[in-house]
C-alpha cells in the first residue's frame, strides 16, 4: 500500500508570507495522480490543487503551486503571499489504484497564519 | 456549494445504540466513501463502493457496515456504538472516468457517551 507522510505537524507564516508544506509518499506505480487538500475548521474538504504523475510541469492555482519531484517521490506545496483564510489543515492525498481508487492521506500539516 | 450530504451534522448517542450516518449524493458518482477521521485528524479508509449492490471494507478495520442500494445513497450503520467510535466521518464520492474529482460530504461529529 502506498504511504503519504507529512513530516511537518505544524507550520506557521506570517501575513503576505510564503509558506510550503512538505509531503513525500512511497508507490511503485508509475502513473498516479497527487492531491492537496484543504480543511478548515467548518471540516469541509476543499481541493486545493491536484497533479497528475505524467506531466512533468507543476501544477499551479493562482497562490497555491506545487513542487513535483517524481524520482524522489516528494510533492510540496507552496502557499504564495498567505491569507488569514489560509489557516487550516493540508492534507496532501495520493490516489491508489487500490481500494476503488480511494484518496490515501497523510497525517496532515496545520497552518497557523498571522496578521 | 457541496452536492454531497451528510446528515445528522453533530450525534451524540449513548453505548450501545444502534445508528445510521447518512450520506447522499446528488452528482450520479459511482463510487463512494467513507472515512473515519480521527482526534488528531488523521482520516482512515473505512468502507467505499464502487457502484450499486458493491461495498467493500477499507484499510482501517471497522466495525460499522455499510451498503448501496441506490446510487445515490451511502449510509454507514453501527449495531452497537462504543465510545471508541467517537469519531468524525466524512463521505466522498468521485464519477469513474472524469477530472478525477472527489467530492467531499461536510462530516458527521459522532460522541458515544
Amino acid at each position: 500500500a502506498q504511504t503519504v507522510t507529512q513530516s511537518q505537524p505544524e507550520m506557521s507564516v506570517q501575513e503576505a508570507e510564503t509558506v510550503t508544506l512538505s509531503c513525500t509518499y512511497d508507490t511503485s506505480e508509475s502513473d498516479y495522480y497527487l492531491f492537496w487538500y484543504k480543511q478548515p475548521p467548518s471540516r469541509q474538504m476543499i481541493l486545493v490543487i491536484r497533479q497528475e504523475a505524467y506531466k512533468q510541469q507543476n501544477a499551479t492555482e493562482n497562490r497555491f503551486s506545487v513542487n513535483f519531484q517524481k524520482a524522489a517521490k516528494s510533492f510540496s506545496l507552496k502557499i504564495s503571499d498567505s491569507q488569514l483564510g489560509d489557516a487550516a489543515m493540508y492534507f496532501c492525498a495520493y490516489r491508489s489504484a487500490d481500494s476503488g481508487y480511494a484518496l490515501n492521506f497523510g497525517k496532515g500539516t496545520s497552518l497557523l497564519v498571522t496578521p | 456549494e457541496a452536492d454531497i450530504y451528510q446528515t445528522p451534522r453533530y450525534l451524540v448517542i449513548g453505548t450501545g445504540k444502534k445508528i445510521t450516518l447518512e450520506c447522499s449524493q446528488t452528482m450520479g458518482h459511482d463510487k463512494m466513501y467513507w472515512y473515519q477521521q480521527d482526534p488528531g485528524m488523521e482520516l482512515h479508509l473505512i468502507h467505499y463502493s464502487y457502484g450499486v449492490n458493491s461495498t467493500e471494507k477499507g484499510d482501517l478495520s471497522s466495525e460499522s457496515t455499510v451498503s448501496r442500494i441506490r446510487t445515490e445513497h451511502f449510509p454507514l450503520t453501527l449495531e452497537s456504538a462504543r465510545p471508541s467510535h467517537t469519531s468524525q466521518y466524512l463521505c466522498a464520492s468521485r464519477q469513474s472516468g472524469g477530472n478525477y474529482g472527489y467530492t467531499f460530504g461536510s462530516g458527521t461529529r459522532l460522541t458515544v457517551v
